[in-house]
């Protein structure tokens, strides 16, 4: 079946830590994209990639950090820069790196602070 | 003024109920419009896309788009308990850098 992967489900990351989300699709779609969620506030892009090796900041960049070398995988590092990374990440892909292509989504990792 | 606006309910409607769902919007340009649901805990899941102005009809869901009032809806017919979810609406247009969602509008179907 085709679809995104996302791992972990959940995350717990302590002070000081980089912690990595993982983000596979096998959709062959050319765009992926990483969004935060947070409870009253609904998506919030943090970055996207309309082509391999090439990416650009969303609106909430700051403390996150991303890489595409594969088209099928867009991981998200999340780091120690952000202070308040508790959220739930949701990673999306769409079609032919157009952004009026609907997007689809995978079940997202739900990142803790312990 | 928020680029899109949703109300975030929650609304709770008797099942077999007709369910309006609605999005207002400032910006003009926007062109292509979606609907997502999402069930608690999971991603969301596209339900409709539209280009423009109209309707588009897809079994027990109709998309309306009113360009001229900035206005578009999500009506579910028969609502079953099963449509109980949080409904995102989403637009963009040509040349924008991003998809601009509205915050989800909470809805509850009771058997």
């Amino acid at each position: 079946d085709g679809g995104i992967t996302q791992s972990p489900k959940y995350l717990f990351r302590k002070e000081g830590q980089n912690v990595t989300l993982s983000c596979e699709q096998n959709l062959n779609h050319d765009a992926m994209y990483w969004y935060r969620q947070d409870p009253g506030q609904g998506l919030r892009l943090i970055y996207y990639s309309q082509i391999v090796n090439d990416f650009q900041k969303g609106d909430i960049a700051e403390g996150y950090s991303v890489s595409r070398e594969k088209k099928e995988s867009f991981p998200l590092t999340v780091t120690s820069a952000q202070k308040n990374p508790t959220a739930f990440y949701l990673c999306a892909s769409s079609w032919g790196g157009r952004l009026n292509q609907p997007q689809h989504f995978g079940d997202g990792t739900r990142l803790s602070i312990l | 003024q928020k680029e899109v606006e949703q109300d975030p309910g929650p609304l709770s409607v008797p099942e077999g109920a007709i369910v309006s769902l609605n999005c207002t919007y400032s910006n003009s340009a926007f062109q292509y419009f979606m609907w997502y649901r999402q069930y608690s805990r999971k991603g969301p899941e596209l339900l409709m896309y539209t280009y423009s102005s109209g309707n588009k009809e897809d079994g027990r869901f109709t998309a309306q788009v009113d360009k001229s009032s900035k206005y578009i809806s999500l009506f579910i017919r028969d609502s079953q308990p099963s449509d109980s979810a949080t409904y995102l609406c989403a637009m963009v247009w040509d040349g924008s850098e991003k998809l601009v969602f509205g915050k989800g509008t909470k809805l509850t179907v009771n058997p």
